[in-house]
C-alpha cells in the first residue's frame, strides 16, 4: 500500500542540525512532489514548501529559507529535511505528505493526498 | 497571499447531531485549489475532501464539501464518536505557488 515512512524523534541543542527522512513506498517516487508541513505544540498546520521530486528543484515557503534544505535520494525513494542552527522555536512535529494533482476536465486539482506519521523534533539545552 | 478563516473555532455537538463548519478566503479560490483534512489528537492529517467537493478514498459520505469563490463548508451530516478531531481548510495558490491552511475548527463532544 502507499506509505511514507518518516524517521524517529529527535532531541537537539540549540545551534545543532537535523535531517528528517521521508521514505516512500507503494507508488512511484517521482510521479508526486513531496511538501513539508510543520506542527508547532498546540498549533495549527503550516506549509514549509515541496520539492519536485523529478528534479530534486525546491520550493520553499515564506518563512523557511536560509535553514531549512529539502532534499532526495531516488534510488531509495526518500525525501529528506534538513534544518540547521536550529532553535527553541523550531520544537514541532514536522510531517511529509505526497502532492496530488491531478488533471480532470482541463482542470487541475492539488491536496495532499498520503502523509507521513510525523518526526517529533525538540530543540531544547 | 490569501487567508483562510475558519468559524467556529469550537464547535460542541452531540454524536448524531450535524456539524456544519466554515472556511472563508480573503480571496476569491478557486474550488479545484480547496480541501479538508481531519487531524485526531497525535495523529497525521488525514484527506476528507478535495476540489472542495470530491471526496477523498475511504471517507464516508456521511462527510460533504461545498462552496466557491470565498466561502466554502464541511458538512457531517450525523458525529460518529471517531468525528470528533480538528478540521482544516486548505487552498493552493499558484503564483506563486503556496499552501495556505486555516486555523482549524475543532469538534468536540458536548
Amino acid at each position: 500500500q502507499v506509505q511514507l515512512v518518516q524517521s524517529g524523534s529527535e532531541l537537539k541543542k540549540p545551534g545543532a542540525s537535523v535531517k528528517v527522512s521521508c521514505k516512500a513506498s507503494g507508488y512511484t517516487f517521482t510521479s508526486y512532489a513531496m511538501n513539508w508541513v510543520r506542527q508547532a505544540p498546540g498549533q495549527g498546520l503550516e506549509w514549509m514548501g515541496w520539492i519536485n521530486t523529478n528534479t530534486g528543484n525546491p520550493t520553499y515557503a515564506q518563512g523557511f529559507t536560509g535553514r531549512f534544505v529539502f532534499s532526495l535520494d531516488t534510488s531509495v525513494s526518500t525525501a529528506y529535511l534538513q534544518i540547521s542552527s536550529l532553535k527553541a522555536e523550531d520544537t514541532a512535529v514536522y510531517y511529509c505528505a505526497r502532492l496530488s494533482a491531478p488533471e480532470r476536465g482541463m482542470e487541475y486539482y492539488y491536496y495532499m493526498d498520503v502523509w507521513g506519521k510525523g518526526t517529533t523534533v525538540t530543540v531544547s539545552s | 497571499e490569501i487567508v483562510l478563516t475558519q468559524s467556529p473555532g469550537t464547535l460542541s455537538l452531540s454524536p448524531g447531531e450535524r456539524a456544519t463548519l466554515s472556511c472563508r478566503a480573503s480571496q476569491s479560490v478557486s474550488s479545484s485549489y480547496l480541501a479538508w483534512y481531519q487531524q485526531k489528537p497525535g495523529q497525521a492529517p488525514r484527506l476528507l475532501i478535495y476540489g472542495a467537493s470530491s471526496r477523498a478514498t475511504g471517507i464516508p459520505d456521511r462527510f460533504s464539501g461545498s462552496g466557491s469563490g470565498t466561502d466554502f463548508t464541511l458538512t457531517i451530516s450525523r458525529l460518529e464518536p471517531e468525528d470528533f478531531a480538528v478540521y482544516y481548510c486548505q487552498q493552493y495558490g499558484s503564483s506563486p505557488p503556496v499552501f495556505t491552511f486555516g486555523p482549524g475548527t475543532k469538534v468536540d463532544i458536548k
